[in-house]
């Protein structure tokens, strides 16, 4: 079962990049890497899945570099609404129960 | 389309007292089901999933158990309440030929007092 580790926290200004580093180094073949955005009392909101590579949706991008052991969720230009708490996940979810296992997430305050 | 609904949505409960929570899934069908729970500032702990009817796997040993007795229903309980029982429990599902991609209920928020 992969771990992943993240920073505590990040401080950001409005208008900057972001960029969050995970590192998952027991990372399996069949895994993938999904990211997730929490604000407080609400459920954790899908933002972007990966396997390898790059991959870039309209609100992120993943890079995930070729040994798979790490990936980083960038955030472009962020803005005062996007201070939430982000979590890495490893796993593939297989009909084999395959736990889906947060890690401790990284906190990131955006200041005007 | 597929929503996930949990209720009640706040409990505040005495020590000692039962507790269930209620998850349903609608728009899908036999979906792997996850309760996890999140203490205040804290991450995400995965308490229980179930890849079907009556299947159900336990993470952390504690004196909480889960149920499922249709498809698209997943239930949490206790028979005894204790403290540290408080926090922020959440349903979620995936996709069976999914990668992942978890889809969240709104959240129970549990206050044990």
């Amino acid at each position: 079962l992969a771990k992943t580790t993240q920073p505590i926290s990040m401080d950001s200004y409005e208008g900057q990049e972001v960029n969050i580093t995970c590192s998952h180094n027991n990372i399996a073949t069949n895994d993938y890497i999904t990211w997730y955005q929490q604000f407080p009392s609400q459920g954790p909101r899908f933002i972007i899945q990966g396997y390898k590579t790059k991959v870039t949706n309209e609100v992120a991008s993943l890079f995930i570099p070729a040994d798979r052991k790490s990936s980083t969720l960038s955030l472009p230009r962020v803005s005062l609404s996007d201070t939430a708490v982000y979590y890495c996940l490893v796993g593939d979810g297989s009909n084999a129960g395959n736990m889906l296992t947060f890690g401790g997430g990284t906190r990131l305050m955006v200041k005007p | 389309s597929q929503t996930i609904h949990q209720w009640p949505a706040t409990l505040v409960q005495p020590v000692g007292s039962p507790l269930s929570l209620e998850c349903t899934v609608e728009g899908t069908s036999n979906p792997n089901l996850y309760w996890y729970r999140q203490a205040a500032g804290r991450g995400l702990q995965l308490l229980f999933y179930s890849v079907g009817i009556g299947q159900i796997s336990s993470e952390v040993p504690q004196n909480l158990s889960a149920s499922r007795p249709q498809d698209r229903q997943f239930i949490l309980s206790s028979k005894k309440l204790l403290l540290s029982d408080s926090g922020f429990y959440l349903c979620a599902w995936d996709r069976l030929s999914n990668t992942g991609e978890l889809f969240f209920g709104e959240g129970s928020r549990l206050t044990v007092l």
